[in-house]
């Protein structure tokens, strides 16, 4: 119940085009879904994250989309660019009671010029 | 400049012999955490703390221990370290009510 599952495990994408990576979970305490980016030699960083009682958040080309009854929630990548290529970590988190905070497994993408 | 700080970047150590490796942070965090990261199984969190003498278990804590005697440190030692503790270690810390991490460079870590 307290896994977070991220698909797909590595992704290629032609520069312009739009990158996926979905995630899922269990737990319904959860109540912070963040997504962190990771450069190779880099610890991950903070990318965008969202809240249960909204059901999309943009920031630039960076959008989550948020299924609460699903338990589902997803990056889109617009318009990606080579320099978007990394590893990406969907995570969920409490921010209420007993603390938890669960990373998925990773999305290595890769983005072709 | 605001950061998390782990040393050393790297390491290879002979199974059994006591190591400890730093994590410092800047920015008056109350939160900080440790994660192993490991090839198919994501960021795994080892053990975190809330505040100064104050820390909890996470996923997987097995072998390690720490320890939160200033606000700006949280150090991670591994009493006795065994091949399978071969691992990728991040640190990170977050401000209360900002749901976030900052995280350090890691620490590759290789046990023989």
């Amino acid at each position: 119940q307290q896994q977070v599952k991220q698909s797909p495990q590595s992704l290629i994408v032609q520069k312009g085009g739009i990158s996926i990576i979905n995630c899922a979970y269990e737990n319904t305490a959860f109540d912070y879904f963040p997504w962190y980016q990771q450069f190779p030699g880099k610890g991950p960083a903070l990318l965008i994250a969202i809240r249960p009682d909204v059901s999309e958040k943009k920031e630039g080309r960076f959008t989550i989309s948020f299924n609460k009854s699903a338990k589902q929630f997803s990056l889109h990548i617009m318009d990606s660019q080579p320099g978007d290529s990394a590893t990406y970590f969907c995570a969920a988190s409490t921010t209420s009671g007993t603390y938890k905070y669960i990373f998925g497994t990773g999305t290595r993408l890769k983005v072709l010029a | 400049e605001a950061q998390v700080t782990q040393n050393p970047r790297y390491l290879i150590t002979v199974t059994g012999k006591k190591l400890t490796v730093t994590c410092s942070q800047n920015m008056n965090h109350e939160y900080m955490s440790w994660y192993r990261q490991d090839p198919g199984l994501g960021l795994r969190q080892i053990y975190y703390s809330m505040n100064v003498e104050v820390t909890d278990k996470g996923d997987v804590p097995e072998g390690y221990k720490v320890s939160r005697k200033e606000k700006r440190n949280f150090p991670l030692i591994l009493e006795s370290p065994s091949p399978n503790q071969t691992s990728l270690y991040f640190c990170a810390s977050r401000r209360t009510g900002n749901y976030g991490y900052t995280f350090g460079s890691g620490t590759r870590l290789t046990v023989v």
